[in-house]
């Protein structure tokens, strides 16, 4: 059964680098991985995607591993306002076609 | 990126009845979706709002509990028929980015909705 599964906490410090990993044994070979950030009472808001290897913005990175069975999120020099809860969405395949599914969010806490 | 609004931003309804749920997009976009997030829990894709088809809903959802209605390419309703305790939940939709994609989506605030 294709799972995708992240830590459900994670805590850091103020300027320390943030690496927020999601494991997802089945994907769909053609589509992308996703990252998402989520305030309380606010949607979603997308921070990275990536197909495979390396991608980097201005605010993030994303590493996936040749076999995309995971995906890492790393946040550098984390500060207070990173404080939120992180998920990947993934293309998991079935029998209808290709099925959106979130992980189940890390909620990462930056302390001062 | 896109701006969207969602109405009402909460509510709370007695078992038995129904809540309609609006979005608006302030641009035109091809994908709309709509989710279900239970407080404290990840988002689940209820359905796939097709303008001027019927939507395709996820396994688990079906369109006589979840009517979907995407009369044109900016706005979207959901309802939530026969409502009870167990539909208590934050109910969010979306739109697809750049090139009418899935995977860059824009989220709405979310309709939180309480069942007595």
């Amino acid at each position: 059964l294709a799972k995708t599964t992240q830590p459900i906490s994670m805590d850091s410090y103020e300027g320390q680098e943030v690496n927020i990993t999601c494991s997802h044994n089945n994907i769909a070979t053609n589509d992308y991985i996703t990252w998402y950030q989520q305030f309380p009472s606010q949607g979603p808001r997308f921070i990275i995607q990536g197909y495979k290897t390396k991608v980097t913005n201005e605010v993030a990175s994303l590493f996936i591993p040749a076999d995309r069975k995971s995906s890492t999120l790393s946040l550098p020099r984390v500060s207070l306002s990173d404080t939120a809860v992180y998920y990947c969405l993934v293309a998991i395949p079935n029998n209808a076609g290709n099925m959106l599914t979130f992980g189940g969010g890390t909620r990462l806490m930056v302390k001062p | 990126s896109a701006v969207i609004s969602q109405k009402p931003s909460r509510d709370i309804c007695q078992r038995g009845t129904s809540l309609t749920i609006q979005c608006q997009v302030d641009s035109q976009v091809t994908m709309m979706f709509w989710y279900r997030q239970q407080p404290g829990q990840s988002l689940t894709l209820i359905a796939t709002a097709n303008q001027g088809s019927e939507a395709t809903y996820e396994s688990g959802f079906v369109i006589d509990k979840f009517p979907i209605s995407r009369p044109n390419l900016t706005f979207s309703t959901l309802t939530v028929s026969n409502m009870s305790p167990e539909d208590s939940s934050i109910y969010l939709c979306s739109v697809g980015g750049q090139g009418g994609g899935y995977n860059e989506q824009f989220f709405g605030p979310g309709t939180r909705l309480t069942v007595l």
